[in-house]
């Protein structure tokens, strides 16, 4: 079974600032993908960032980039100019199949 | 385009009820997902279909959590006999495919509330 670890249950980032959220997993698998989530207050699950383990090229949307480390099996996830909107629960994710296998949960709160 | 859409929002209900909890995935979506979202088992995958059939139900907990998807589309995850330790956000996920490819993403509902008093 896949695990994945999320060692920072809090973060608290100044507006503006940057911060970075760790994620460890541990697999046997060499092809897999990797996902950061943000739930919002509202639940809703939003996808912020993909990665696919074959690709050695970090991903990168916007303000968020993850910094993926095979080897090591690690998988980051950066925000930048960290904006009041950015509070939530975000959420490291493995799937090798179809099945989603979760972290416990990074809690991001946004200092104005 | 819509997103996936679940209801009841919320629903709170006595011990030994039973409850149905609806998903409706985006439209042309093949495959659909129930999570579990509790406090203390974190969020943990129950059920998933492919088309109207479920491959892997590895993830109910009990005889008493059963699932079905109708028409390829609409998925009713139904609760017997409820327990206090029932009480989570049920989410529910699909995408376009099944397999491992980017298209595959699973984009998730806003979640149903259940309380069990």
């Amino acid at each position: 079974a896949q695990t994945v670890t999320q060692s920072q249950p809090e973060m608290s980032v100044q507006e503006a600032e940057t911060v970075t959220l760790s994620c460890t997993y541990d697999t046997s698998e060499s092809d897999y993908y990797l996902f950061w989530y943000k739930q919002p207050p509202s639940r809703q699950m939003i996808l912020v960032i993909r990665q696919e383990a074959y690709k050695q090229q970090n991903a990168t949307e916007n303000r968020f980039s993850v910094n993926f480390q095979k080897a090591a099996k690690s998988f980051s996830l950066k925000i930048s100019d960290s904006q009041l909107g950015d509070a939530a629960m975000y959420f490291c994710a493995y799937r090798n199949d179809y099945k989603l296998s979760f972290g416990a949960g990074t809690t991001v709160t946004v200092r104005a | 385009g819509a997103g996936v859409s679940q209801s009841p929002s919320n629903k709170v209900t006595e011990k030994g009820k039973d409850v149905e909890l609806r998903c409706d995935p985006i439209s042309g979506h093949t495959a659909l997902y129930w999570y579990r979202q509790s406090l203390g088992q974190g969020l943990e995958f129950l059920i998933y279909f492919q088309g109207n059939s479920a491959p892997d139900k590895s993830g109910l907990p009990s005889d008493r959590f059963s699932a079905e998807r109708t028409g390829g589309s609409v998925s009713t995850l139904t609760i017997q006999r409820t327990q206090q330790e029932d009480s989570a956000v049920y989410l529910c996920a699909s995408s376009l495919g099944y397999g491992p490819l980017p298209t595959d993403t699973q984009y998730f509902g806003p979640g149903t509330r259940l309380t069990v008093l």
